[in-house]
């Protein structure tokens, strides 16, 4: 079946510092969402991503979908202590519209 | 609110007892999706209702997992003879569906954290 996977699994900054969460899928996918889980809470949609290559920036966070669209990135320039939380991306396979397939997730700790 | 809202939060069962968790999405938002997560996991599809009809159910793990949304609104997610396997967070999503072919975004609940004893 589809696997989505990401990397790293974990990640811990210091204040300042960026923050980079690749996610590889291993089926090409329609389009590819990112979700924030803060620790105790429920996923957060942060964004969506449709077409091949695009690339789409919110204040500090960045975020790719590859040209083949079956990888996606994540960048936070600068993190800060609000940046705590898991990050997921999810995709929809081609062809299917209603599954979303989420990612294995990447944990971010920053301290001070 | 105006948020998908989930209930129990918590709900605690003994091995072979039936447990219901109920969810109550977004007014106008056609899409339901239900979730299974596992501690330090990311979510995993269970099941997908377009309105009232039950399109996707690919994701329940057994015949013991049954779900509805009899009226297009308010859902269930029933768990027959509940194992200790079972025992995860079970969230709830809603959404506009598809529109102009773009999928859109899902709004989850709180979730009910169920433990099986």
């Amino acid at each position: 079946g589809q696997q989505v996977m990401q990397i790293p699994q974990y990640q811990h900054v210091q204040e300042g510092e960026d923050f980079t969460t690749y996610c590889n899928s291993s089926t090409t996918l329609s389009n590819i969402q990112w979700y924030k889980q803060r620790p105790g809470g429920h996923p957060v949609f942060l964004i969506q991503l449709v077409k091949s290559g695009e690339v789409k920036k919110q204040k500090r966070l960045t975020f790719q979908f590859g040209e083949a669209k079956k990888n996606s990135s994540l960048h936070i320039t600068a993190t800060q202590t609000t940046d705590v939380g898991t990050y997921f991306c999810a995709g929809h396979r081609t062809g299917t519209a209603s599954k979303l397939t989420f990612g294995t997730g990447t944990r971010l700790q920053v301290t001070l | 609110g105006a948020g998908v809202s989930q209930s129990p939060r918590y709900k605690v069962a003994k091995r072979g007892q039936d447990v219901a968790l109920r969810c109550d999405p977004i007014s106008g938002h056609v899409s339901l999706f239900w979730y299974q997560q596992a501690l330090g996991q990311g979510p995993e599809f269970l099941t997908y209702f377009q309105n009232e009809a039950q399109l996707d159910k690919s994701g329940l793990p057994s015949d013991r997992f049954f779900a509805e949304r009899p009226e297009g609104s308010v859902s269930t997610l029933k768990i027959q003879r509940t194992q200790q396997e079972d025992s995860a967070v079970y969230l709830c999503a809603s959404s506009f569906g598809t529109i102009g072919g773009v999928n859109q975004p899902q709004h989850f609940g709180d979730g009910t954290r169920l433990s099986i004893l």
